[in-house]
């Protein structure tokens, strides 16, 4: 099994639709998480932390459940820049510190 | 642009041959990772410097080694190229131990092993 697991995508959507991306992780010493943003052919670049009270940044909602060890993004009102691949992030410290990304799923908007 | 750069931008080396990159951190930043990202998938950690010591290590064999320097900036060395090493690598830094802090990537280096 994979430590972080994601959709495999893509995902092709209308511009203005809802679109939820899902990610579960597999070790319980999990201690932040993320969601990265990596355009074509560009570097990741951080879109949000999750907390498990939720978040929301705009037309972005992240949410944590440690107990199901899940997270999600939510993105509202999709908009043609939208189009990029989502990466969920996932930091633990067990005996040395870790970053796992997930495989990251593709979301195309289409006008 | 994060102000973390990498050099080179590209490279292409044969099997069995050793390579070396570059990673000056973003000013402010003590703290740097670097990842491989093969085509298609996530960026797999490969380990992490804090203040000159490796803080953690992912599933990468020893063949890859690091070196972090006093300015914070970084070297990659992959000894033994093999085919597979064949991928984008990525650094990124942050500030502090903590883990939960914002990581910033340079644009990669794309090694190429023939």
């Amino acid at each position: 099994r994979k430590e972080v697991e994601q959709d495999p995508g893509p995902f092709n959507v209308p511009e203005g639709a809802t679109v939820a991306f899902n990610c579960t992780y597999s070790n319980s010493a999990s201690q932040s998480f993320f969601w990265y943003r990596q355009d074509c052919r560009k570097e990741p670049k951080l879109l949000m932390s999750v907390y498990s009270s939720g978040n929301e940044d705009g037309r972005f909602t992240a949410q944590l459940n440690r107990a199901s060890q899940y997270i999600s993004l939510l993105i509202r009102d999709s908009k043609l820049s939208d189009s990029a691949t989502y990466l969920c992030v996932v930091n633990l410290n067990t005996g040395g510190f870790k970053t796992i990304f997930g495989a990251g799923t593709r979301l195309f908007v289409k006008a | 642009e994060t102000g973390v750069t990498q050099s080179p931008t590209h490279l292409i080396k044969t099997r069995g041959q050793q390579v070396t990159l570059r990673c000056s951190s973003q000013s402010g930043h003590n703290t740097v990772s670097w990842y491989q990202q093969a085509l298609g998938q996530g960026p797999q950690f490969i380990f992490q410097y804090y203040r000159e010591e490796e803080n953690g290590r992912g599933n990468f064999p020893p063949r890859f080694s690091g070196l972090q320097f006093p300015n914070y900036s970084s070297e990659l060395n992959v000894n033994a190229l093999e085919l597979d090493d064949s991928a984008l690598y990525l650094c990124a830094s942050s500030w502090g131990l903590a883990g939960g802090n914002e990581q910033f990537f340079g644009p990669g280096t794309r090694l190429t092993v023939l």
